[in-house]
C-alpha cells in the first residue's frame, strides 16, 4: 500500500526566509511518480511538479527547488526567499506508474503542510 | 492554458437529497477523476473513469455515488442521498494520454449538507 507522510502540519516563517517542506513516502512499486500541489486559501489545487522514480536529479524552478532522495524515500520541497503569496497548504502526492488503458493513476496525498509567511 | 472547470463552486443541500456535481475536463483528456477533501483534511481519491467506465474506486465510493459522462464533455458525480459526512470539497481532475501525464484539477465544488 502507498503512503505519504508530511510530518510538518504547520510552518510559520517571516518573509524572505527559506523554508523546506518535508515529504516521506512508502511504496512497493519500483516505478512511481511524486508530485507537489499547492492549495492557496481560495481552495484550488495547483500542480507544481512531477518527478518519476528513475530521475533523482534535483530540480529548480525560480524560488522553488525539490530534493528527491530515493535512499531515504523523501521528496522535499524548498522555497527560497519566501513571500507572503507563498502562504498556502502544500500537498505531496504519490502515484504508481500503471500501464494499460485502464491506468487509474490514483494519487495518494499526504496530509499537507500549512505554510504561513508573515510580512 | 486549458483548465478543468467545475460547477457550482458551492452547493448547499439538505440531508437525504440528491446532488449532482458537474465538471468539464480539459477537452483532449482521456482519464477523469473525482477526489474529495473534508475540511482541514487530506485529499482523498474517490474514483477514476476511462473509456466510459470506472477504472478504479476507493472504499469511500459506495453505492450512494455514481459517475457519468453523459455527452462527451461533461463528467458528473452524483450522490443519491446525501449525508452530513458528505460535506466536503469535491475536486474533479483529468489527464491526457500517457500514464505519466499529471493530473489537472478543477477549482472544486464545496458541498455543504445540512
Amino acid at each position: 500500500a502507498q503512503k505519504v507522510t508530511q510530518a510538518q502540519t504547520e510552518i510559520s516563517v517571516v518573509e524572505k526566509e527559506d523554508v523546506t517542506l518535508d515529504c516521506v513516502y512508502e511504496t512497493r512499486d519500483t516505478t512511481y511518480y511524486l508530485f507537489w500541489y499547492k492549495q492557496p486559501p481560495s481552495g484550488e489545487l495547483v500542480f507544481l511538479i512531477r518527478r518519476n522514480s528513475f530521475d533523482e536529479q534535483n530540480e529548480i524552478s525560480g524560488r522553488y527547488s525539490w530534493n528527491f532522495q530515493k535512499s531515504t524515500s523523501s521528496f522535499n520541497f524548498t522555497i527560497t526567499a519566501s513571500q507572503v503569496v507563498d502562504s498556502a497548504v502544500y500537498f505531496c502526492a504519490l502515484s504508481e506508474a500503471r500501464r494499460g488503458n485502464n491506468a487509474g493513476n490514483m494519487l495518494t496525498f499526504g496530509g499537507g503542510t500549512r505554510l504561513m509567511v508573515k510580512p | 492554458e486549458p483548465e478543468v472547470t467545475q460547477t457550482p463552486s458551492h452547493q448547499v443541500t439538505q440531508m437525504g437529497q440528491e446532488v449532482i456535481l458537474r465538471c468539464v475536463p480539459i477537452s483532449n483528456h482521456l482519464y477523469f477523476y473525482w477526489y474529495r477533501q473534508i475540511l482541514g483534511q487530506k485529499v482523498e481519491f474517490l474514483v477514476s473513469f476511462y473509456n466510459n467506465e470506472i477504472s478504479e474506486k476507493s472504499e469511500i465510493f459506495d453505492d450512494q455515488f455514481s459517475v457519468e459522462r453523459p455527452d462527451g464533455s461533461n463528467f458528473t458525480l452524483k450522490i443519491r442521498s446525501t449525508k452530513l459526512e458528505d460535506s466536503a470539497m469535491y475536486f474533479c481532475a483529468s489527464r491526457g494520454r500517457g500514464f505519466n501525464s499529471p493530473l489537472h484539477f478543477g477549482n472544486g465544488t464545496r458541498l455543504t449538507v445540512t
